[in-house]
């Protein structure tokens, strides 16, 4: 079965500051979602990836999926406090059947 | 828009006992799942549903029971509740395969002492 590791696990940074998250994959990539939830909310989707090489941005995260690495990355500029939470990558290619999740990486920023 | 609605968002059971978490999603979508987030594990799958009628296991079936009687609700028993079952349970949904965007609820706080 896929297994999805995150790195780093934790991670501080100072406000404005540039950081990137990782999420490598056990198993070729397909359907790579990224999701952000705040400490004690729900998800909130950030994006999905589909292809090899594929790159989309939102404001000021940006995420990449590498498929010959079997990675993706999660790249946030200058970095706010409202960035702050937990970052969550999930993948699979069947919709919300069988996502499998990262055990998430806990980002936060320092004023 | 209501998008995924879950009910209770939080409860508290003794062992034993049993309740049943409700999800209803207004978007017609025919894949339904339940997720539940423990410290340090991300989110695993409990139970899933490609449709009305039709549901299958995940990686964490045991002490859960499920049914899709409608499109729209997709329910989630604890059986008789354990303290191993304390958890953030997510219900998800999405139209179709790959390629389309997955909708979490808000989460659903259960405690078992």
């Amino acid at each position: 079965s896929q297994e999805l590791e995150q790195s780093p696990q934790s991670l501080i940074v100072q406000e404005g500051k540039n950081l990137t998250i990782n999420c490598t994959s056990s198993k070729t990539l397909y359907g790579l979602y990224w999701y952000k939830q705040k400490y004690g909310e729900g998800l909130i989707f950030l994006m999905m990836l589909q292809k090899g090489g594929e790159e989309k941005s939102h404001e000021k995260i940006t995420a990449k999926l590498d498929e010959k690495k079997q990675q993706s990355s999660l790249h946030i500029t200058a970095s706010q406090p409202s960035h702050a939470g937990i970052y969550l990558c999930g993948a699979g290619p069947w919709g919300a059947q069988k996502l499998v999740f990262g055990q998430g990486t806990r980002l936060t920023i320092n004023p | 828009n209501a998008g995924v609605t879950q009910t209770p968002k939080f409860q508290v059971l003794k062992t034993g006992q049993s309740m049943t978490l409700q999800c209803a999603q207004d978007m017609n979508h025919e894949y339904m799942s339940w997720y539940r987030q423990d410290p340090g594990m991300g989110l695993r799958l409990i139970h899933y549903s490609v449709g009305a009628g039709i549901t299958d296991q995940g990686e964490v079936p045991n002490g859960y029971n499920v049914s899709r009687s409608t499109t729209e609700d997709f329910p989630l028993r604890l059986l008789s509740a354990a303290p191993s079952q304390t958890s953030v349970y997510f219900c998800a949904s999405s139209y179709g395969r790959s390629g389309n965007t997955i909708y979490f609820g808000e989460g659903s706080w259960l405690t078992v002492v």
